[in-house]
C-alpha cells in the first residue's frame, strides 16, 4: 500500500528553527508537495521538489532525498502565525496525490 | 484575484437531507477536485474531473454524487447524509492532471443533525 508519515504534532518557540520530517512509501513518484493548513481553513501551497537538494523559500525550505523516501519542512525565524498544520503529499506513478495526515505545528512564545 | 470559491462556507443538513456544496473558479483551470476532510485527518478525495472527464474514486460511496456543467463551476451533492458525513469538503483546481500544484477554495463544513 502508498503510505506517508509524519509526526502528529511538534512544538517549538518564537524565533526558533524547526524542522518536520516526512517520509513516504508510494507506488512510483512524481513529486513531493508541502502544504500549510490553518485550523478550519484551506490548505495552501508552500513548496513543490521533484529533484534531489533543498529548495529555499524566504523563511521556508524543503529538502528531498529521493533514495530515502524522505523530505523535510525547514521553518526558520518562527513566528506564532506559523502555528498551523503541515501537509506533505506525493504525486504518484498515476500523478494521484497521496496526502499525508499533516503535522500540527505549536508556536510557543 | 484569481480564485477558487465555495458556497456555503458553513452548511447544516439534517439526516437524509439533500445538500448541495458549490465550487467556482476563476483560474481556467482543467481539473476540478472534491475531498473530503475529517478532523485531522488527511485529505480524501473523492473524485475529480479533468474537464467534462469524471473520474470516481473507487472507494467513494454512492450517496456522493458531482456535476460540473462548465469549466468555472463544480458541484457535490450528497443524496442523503448520513452523520459520518459531517465533516469539511474541500475544492481544488489545477492546470493540468500531472504533478500540479492544487489550489484549494476556503472549504465548506457540513454539519448532519
Amino acid at each position: 500500500g502508498q503510505n506517508i508519515d509524519q509526526p502528529t504534532e511538534m512544538t517549538a518557540t518564537e524565533g526558533a528553527i524547526v524542522q518536520i520530517n516526512c517520509t513516504y512509501q508510494t507506488s512510483g513518484f512524481n513529486g513531493l508537495f508541502w502544504y500549510q493548513q490553518h485550523a478550519g481553513e484551506a490548505p495552501t501551497f508552500l513548496s513543490y521538489n521533484v529533484l534531489d537538494g533543498l529548495e529555499e523559500k524566504g523563511r521556508f525550505s524543503s529538502f528531498l532525498s529521493r533514495s530515502k523516501g524522505y523530505s523535510y519542512l525547514l521553518l526558520k525565524e518562527l513566528q506564532m502565525k506559523d502555528s498551523a498544520s503541515y501537509l506533505c503529499a506525493v504525486s504518484d506513478s498515476n500523478y494521484q496525490l497521496i496526502w499525508g495526515a499533516g503535522t500540527k505545528l505549536i508556536i510557543k512564545p | 484575484d484569481a480564485m477558487v470559491i465555495q458556497n456555503p462556507r458553513y452548511q447544516v443538513t439534517q439526516f437524509g437531507k439533500p445538500v448541495t456544496l458549490s465550487c467556482s473558479q476563476t483560474l481556467n483551470h482543467n481539473v476540478m477536485y472534491w475531498y473530503q476532510q475529517k478532523s485531522s485527518q488527511a485529505p480524501k478525495l473523492l473524485f475529480h474531473y479533468y474537464d467534462k472527464d469524471f473520474n470516481n474514486e473507487a472507494d467513494t460511496p454512492d450517496n456522493f454524487q458531482s456535476r460540473r456543467p462548465n469549466t468555472s463551476f463544480c458541484f457535490l451533492d450528497i443524496r442523503s447524509p448520513g452523520l459520518g458525513d459531517a465533516a469539511m469538503y474541500l475544492c481544488a483546481t489545477s492546470r493540468g492532471a500531472e504533478a500540479e500544484t492544487q489550489y484549494f477554495g476556503p472549504g465548506t463544513r457540513l454539519l448532519v443533525l
